[in-house]
């Protein structure tokens, strides 16, 4: 069974500083994913990672992969406040043929305050 | 474009009672599949798809049904609704998962269902 544990679950954080929200997983998996939801609102997609060493960068996030240590960072610089939202990374597991089944993690709810 | 509609956007049943949540997508997409979000717990697999006439179970399955006649619905049926049931429901849908696609999936706006 996969799991997907992201750390910190909550994060307060200040206008201008940087962070990084980790994201571990159980199985072995080249494709994760990184979310974001805004309250009451569906999920965006932010980032495809498909191979080891993958980095991604949109803005002020940017999104690692390393397979080997099954674990994903999402790193934010300079923060601020319109980056306040809950932030999921999502884990792709191979059961089997065509049957691809996506595991989230529990989400980091993220503020940014002034 | 449309992407993926989710109906109804709220809804309140009674214990017992069952319903169908519908899902449709304009994408030409093989996978679909539906989510259930609770607080603190995530997004959790209920049932998935990756194709019409074939679906399969996800992690959190009991209490919910699933069929694909077609590429572009998805239904969800609630047989018996239960207050365990009140959730938020997600639909989503993406191309094929096989080789090295990595397309993300697309999610509808949800359903927020309540049993009383």
């Amino acid at each position: 069974e996969l799991k997907v544990e992201q750390n910190p679950l909550f994060l307060s954080m200040q206008e201008g500083k940087n962070y990084t929200i980790y994201c571990n997983y159980s199985t072995t998996s080249d494709r994760l994913y990184w979310y974001r939801q805004d309250p009451g609102k569906s999920l965006e997609s932010l980032f495809v990672l498909l191979s080891n060493g993958a980095v991604k960068q949109e803005g002020r996030l940017m999104a690692s992969l390393d397979t080997k240590a099954r674990l994903s960072t999402l790193h934010i610089t300079a923060a601020v406040h319109d980056l306040s939202a809950t932030y999921f990374c999502a884990v792709v597991l191979n059961s089997g043929g065509s049957n691809y089944k996506l595991t989230f993690g529990k989400g980091t709810l993220l503020t940014v305050n002034p | 474009n449309a992407g993926v509609t989710q109906t109804p956007k709220f809804q309140v049943l009674k214990t017992g009672q069952s319903m169908t949540l519908q899902c449709a997508q304009d994408m030409n997409h093989e996978y679909m599949s539906w989510y259930r979000q609770d607080p603190g717990m995530g997004l959790r697999l209920i049932h998935y798809s990756v194709g019409a006439g074939i679906t399969d179970q996800g992690e959190v399955p009991n209490g919910y049904n699933v069929s694909r006649s077609t590429t572009e619905d998805f239904p969800l049926r609630l047989l018996s609704a239960a207050p365990s049931q009140t959730s938020v429901y997600f639909c989503a849908s993406s191309y094929s998962w096989t080789g090295t696609k990595g397309q993300p999936q697309h999610f509808g706006d949800g359903t927020r269902l309540s049993i009383l």
